[in-house]
Parts: C-alpha cells; sequence; structure tokens
C-alpha cells in the first residue's frame, strides 16, 4: 500500500512570512498526526486528527499555527508569521483508529526560517 | 505526565557483536511502548511494540524488546548487528489511562547506533 505522502520534502522562508504544508494519510486511516521535530530531539505532537475532528492540539501554538483536515482525509498546516525557532522537520504520521495501532510516517518536510 | 528517557545519546558496537539501546518511562497508568527508527532524511520507521501479553516482542529486522514493568524499562535488542542497522532509534510511549487527550504518544529524545564493520 502506498505510505503517507507529504510536500513540499524542503522549505526555505523568510521570518515572519507564512508556509503550508500538505499531508497524504494512508488510505483507511482514521487518525492524522503532526508532529514537529528540532534537530536533536524527537518528535513532539502538534495536533491529532480523527477523521475530520480534532482530538488534542494542546501543544500546537494557536497563535501562528493552524491545521486541518477537510473531509477527513488530506490535511494541510500552516504557520503565519513564522519564526526563527519554527526551523525544524514537520512529520505527517497516520494510523488506524485505536490507541493499540502503530503510526506511519511521512518522510516530513524540512523547514528553514532565516 | 508522561515521559520517556533514553540515556545514551549514541552506541557505538561493532558488527556481528550484540546491540542494546536503552530505554525507561514513565506513565501514571498502563503503558503502550513503541520503538521507531529513522534513517537520514526519512521519516520515522515503526519496529516493533508491547501492547500486552508476552513481556518480549519480537519486531522487524531481526530486533526485538523487552518489557519489565518493575524496571520501567523497554530495552531494543539486536543479537548480531549489521552496518546497515546505523541510524536514530527512538522509543515512544502512550498512556492508555485517562481522557483521549492524554493518550497522545510521548517520544524520548533519541539513541544513534554506529555499527563499525
Amino acid at each position: 500500500e502506498a505510505g503517507v505522502a507529504q510536500s513540499p520534502r524542503y522549505k526555505i522562508i523568510e521570518k515572519r512570512q507564512s508556509v503550508a504544508f500538505w499531508c497524504n494519510p494512508i488510505s483507511g486511516h482514521a487518525t492524522l498526526y503532526w508532529y514537529q521535530q528540532i534537530l536533536g530531539q524527537g518528535p513532539k505532537l502538534l495536533i491529532q486528527f480523527q477523521n475530520n475532528g480534532v482530538v488534542d492540539d494542546s501543544q500546537l501554538p494557536k497563535d501562528r499555527f493552524s491545521a486541518e483536515r477537510l473531509k477527513g482525509v488530506d490535511s494541510t498546516l500552516k504557520i503565519q508569521p513564522a519564526k526563527l525557532e519554527d526551523s525544524a522537520v514537520y512529520l505527517c504520521a497516520s494510523s488506524r483508529e485505536g490507541l493499540n495501532y502503530e503510526q506511519y510516517f511521512g518522510p516530513g518536510t524540512r523547514l528553514t526560517v532565516t | 505526565a508522561q515521559s520517556v528517557a533514553q540515556p545514551e545519546d549514541q552506541v557505538n558496537v561493532a558488527e556481528g557483536n550484540p546491540l542494546t539501546v536503552k530505554c525507561t518511562y514513565s506513565v501514571s497508568g498502563n503503558p503502550y511502548l513503541f520503538w521507531y527508527v529513522q534513517y537520514p532524511n526519512r521519516g520515522l520507521q515503526f519496529l516493533l511494540k508491547y501492547i500486552t501479553g508476552d513481556n518480549l516482542v519480537k519486531g522487524s529486522y531481526g530486533f526485538e524488546a523487552e518489557f519489565n514493568k518493575s524496571q520501567t524499562s523497554f530495552h531494543l535488542k539486536k543479537p548480531s548487528a549489521l552496518v546497515s542497522d546505523s541510524a536514530l532509534y527512538f522509543c515512544a510511549v502512550r498512556d492508555i489511562s485517562g481522557q483521549a487527550a492524554g493518550n497522545k504518544l510521548t517520544f524520548g529524545g533519541g539513541t544513534r547506533v554506529l555499527v563499525k564493520p
């Protein structure tokens, strides 16, 4: 089966600009996650969707980050305006519904904010 | 709050020798435990998980892990390491008690494994 798709793979922007990332999960996976992975650290959950509803966005900086999952399939994550500290790899993952299922990760988008 | 500790930033091992990557966790309820591997410029790949049952879990590429509840550990092991096992390894825990919002997967900081020929 096809894996999790993400685009773009790389993005360089200046601070205060905006940027958007796209994710297409594995077909049939009801749960979708966005993670931020700063260099040298483990991934940190930003937001979790169950179908098109938000389950957990407690660690999403809502003053600048937003995410949506229209029709319970594709998802976009937006940053506006970007800060230098947003430089990281943004990972999308999906899984079947249920806590015991493993997550499948996309290749990530490496964001550099200058 | 749940947490994961991977005490070693890097593990060096000679090819053919046993490999162990350590992980300890802290949860208020019962844990689901996972190991992932990350190769350069790629996303994380699932290796294995402990949900319930036998404490020794076998996974992909010859890896296994042992769940030890008394020591709150879930160390990853491979009897004979390969050069191709060189990568970044992440342990993760999910506390399955409480509300759904508290069930997120929490990752450790990662351990870099270098297998030398």
